[in-house]
């Protein structure tokens, strides 16, 4: 069964303190990885999208990256707008995706 | 404003009442979505449309019901309503690609907040 596992459920960190979020995934025949972004209340909004090992994609202070067996969310000297849960999603066929559990992210200033 | 909206966006009922949440959306997609999210937040596809047509149907109680009158509407009929429907359900649409990678990235409406005393 395909799984979508997000690390840590909630990290809180200092504003200018990087960090990292991590997704791992067992999926068979992925086609793309995809984080969002919610804030409360609110409904996901798309950050990146990510099709092939080595790959990627940069957005302000975030940076995403992927390997065959999950992918990072890295975050740069994060300011407290930055707050939020990210979110990542797997795409193995169509229009199939599987969404992890999220990671809860708070930035203090 | 370009965008996926959804009615009502609070909806408090009682057990065994029926009730519909609305979608549309006015970004030209051909893809529509419904999603439930939980108290953990853990959010879990119930349906897509393409094109006015079911494609996905996951392990949904046969209570709900999706109804797409054309492509920029998906609406959401659910039935005989119990305790554990209390969730956000969320309204999505994507475009598919013509080329390329075969899946484009959805747009998420705000959501409609059910809470089923």
């Amino acid at each position: 069964e395909d799984q979508v596992t997000q690390s840590p459920e909630a990290l809180r960190l200092q504003e200018g303190e990087s960090s990292s979020l991590n997704c791992s995934y067992t999926v068979s025949g992925l086609r793309g990885l995809f984080w969002y972004r919610q804030d409360p209340g609110k409904g996901p909004e798309f950050l990146f999208t990510l099709y092939s090992a080595g790959e990627e994609k940069e957005k302000e202070r975030l940076k995403a990256t992927l390997t065959k067996k999950e992918s990072f969310l890295h975050i740069t000297a994060p300011k407290p707008e930055d707050s939020a849960t990210y979110l990542c999603a797997v795409h193995k066929g169509y229009q199939k995706v599987t969404f992890g559990t999220g990671t809860k992210l708070q930035v203090i200033p | 404003d370009t965008a996926v909206s959804q009615t009502p966006k609070y909806l408090v009922t009682q057990m065994g009442n029926d009730k519909s949440i609305k979608c549309e959306q006015n970004l030209g997609h051909d893809t529509m979505y419904w999603y439930k999210q939980d108290s953990k937040k853990f959010l879990k596809i119930m349906f897509s449309y393409n094109n006015k047509e079911l494609i996905i149907n996951e392990t949904v109680p046969n209570r709900f019901s999706p109804k797409s009158p054309d492509k920029a509407h998906l609406n959401l009929h659910i039935n005989s309503l119990e305790l554990g429907d209390s969730a956000v359900y969320f309204c999505a649409s994507s475009q598919t690609p013509v080329a390329g990678p075969s899946y484009n990235e959805q747009f998420f409406g705000p959501g409609t907040r059910l809470t089923v005393l």
